[in-house]
């Protein structure tokens, strides 16, 4: 069974509107932790924001935030304002717990935003 | 820029060559990561190292062979590779413990024919 899931393969967005990604997830683990990455056409992905499982608030960071809503297992990323230069393919990713302290991350199949002028 | 590279950026080759993809960090961290990109695919992971030991190794194929001889360094050395290997690599670190991101390098795109 898919452990992320990403419904949304292609996204057009206008520029300056706000869009949100999809992502559910499903584990078993009380603990863990949710990841947005985002890849331009260059290749390296550059994580964007993260939510643990207990954060009490919905995490923030710039223009990004995370809509967690843990009942229904979902993490949705916002951001707001979009820009030219927000055109890339997104990826949420779920941490798991290991026995050695590393971090394994199980990534989704991405979202391609494309923002229009 | 993320603190961690990968050499080369792209590779071709041939079905019987050997050739190694290279990756460093400069971010002090201890994990270390290889993950498979292919088109309309999830990342794979493939293996990590943890304080250069090896300790997860998805069931990939024995042609890929890593190697970690520092907490800097990473090298994925391939051989007899097949046409459905190409994808684009990536390596990641990160410190161990805790919620902490993992860093990408931009990958080297690989070719086989």
């Amino acid at each position: 069974a898919q452990k992320i899931t990403q419904t949304q393969p292609g996204m057009f967005v206008q520029e300056k509107e706000a869009v949100t990604l999809d992502c559910t997830y499903d584990t078993s683990d009380p603990s863990y932790g949710l990841f947005w990455y985002k890849q331009p056409s260059s290749g390296e992905m550059i994580f964007l924001i993260y939510q643990g499982s207990y954060d009490q608030q919905n995490a923030t960071e710039g223009r990004y935030s995370l809509n967690f809503q843990k009942a229904r297992k979902s993490a949705n990323l916002v951001i707001s304002a979009s820009q030219l230069g927000d055109s890339a393919m997104y990826f949420c990713a779920m941490r798991e717990e290991s026995n050695f302290g590393n971090e394994k991350l199980t990534f989704g199949t991405g979202t391609r935003l494309t923002i229009i002028p | 820029e993320t603190g961690v590279t990968q050499t080369p950026r792209h590779l071709v080759m041939g079905m019987t060559n050997k050739k190694s993809l290279k990756c460093e960090q400069h971010l002090g961290h201890n994990a270390m990561y290889w993950y498979k990109q292919s088109a309309k695919k999830p990342l794979e992971l493939m293996f990590v190292y943890s304080l250069e030991e090896r300790v997860e190794n998805n069931s990939v194929p024995s042609r890929f062979s890593p190697e970690c001889p520092n907490s800097s360094h990473l090298f994925l050395h391939l051989h007899t590779l097949q046409p459905e290997d190409s994808a684009l690599y990536l390596c990641a670190s990160s410190r161990t413990g805790g919620p902490n991101e993992q860093f990408f390098g931009p990958g080297t795109r690989l070719t086989v024919l």
